[in-house]
């Protein structure tokens, strides 16, 4: 089972600025990587998938990389809808699809 | 626009049995993966199970597999998850999911329907 590691478990931010959120695969998961955004009471919604595909109707302001072991999700300047939790999640290697355990993005 | 609405939640007792539905519309129902994704009160996300458009290939967490059974009527766009034996470890938000077939990947969420696992 591939494990994600997420980092930092929390990200104290203020609007405007740039945030920046790191997923650790276990094991190579080659480009097979997405990310989740969920705010409170809410379910998740796709943002990147395959690495760095923004989904349909995604801001520009998202983006991501990597491709292996080390994934990163990008906002460039933070709106204030954008405080919520993240999740990457890969499929590179399945069942088990897997979710990192998430990156809490606060206000400062 | 997709979309994705739960139903069959609710509170039922250790060892207990409970079904799940997902009416879909929206989208070509018998050509997507459907999913289901739980997340306990509180904690992230678990991948549960996973259905083909055609139901030729069905996939389950090792948490769930022989208790679980996953299921689709494309003649109804419907999926539904029979759920069995249930454990307290079980309760959670269940969220119907879609997306390319055999992909692996969740493009569309419903809201989720509540279990609970209690005595």
């Amino acid at each position: 089972e591939v494990v994600l590691t997420q980092s930092p478990a929390t990200l104290s931010l203020s609007p405007g600025e740039r945030a920046t959120l790191s997923c650790r695969a276990s094991q190579s998961v080659d480009i097979y990587l997405s990310w989740y955004q969920q705010k409170p009471g809410q379910a998740p919604r796709l943002l990147i998938y395959d690495a760095s595909n923004r989904a349909t109707g995604i801001p520009a302001r998202f983006s991501g990389s990597g491709s292996g072991t080390d994934f990163t999700l990008t906002i460039s300047s933070l709106e204030p809808e954008d405080f919520a939790v993240y999740y990457c999640q890969q499929r590179r290697n399945w069942p088990p699809l897997t979710f990192g355990g998430g990156t809490k993005v606060e206000i400062k | 626009e997709v979309q994705l609405v739960e139903s069959g939640g609710g509170l039922v007792q250790p060892g207990g049995s409970l079904r799940l539905s997902c009416a879909a519309s929206g989208f070509t129902f018998s050509s997507d993966g459907m999913h289901w994704v739980r997340q306990a009160p509180g904690k992230g996300l678990e991948w549960v199970s996973f259905i083909s458009g055609n139901s030729d290939t069905i996939h389950y967490a090792d948490s769930v597999k022989g208790r679980f059974i996953i299921s689709r009527d494309n003649a109804k766009n419907s999926l539904s998850l029979q759920m069995n034996t249930l454990r307290a470890e079980d309760a959670a938000l269940y969220y119907c999911t879609r997306g390319p077939n055999y992909a692996g990947r969740f493009d569309d969420w419903g809201q989720g329907t509540l279990v609970t696992v209690s005595s």
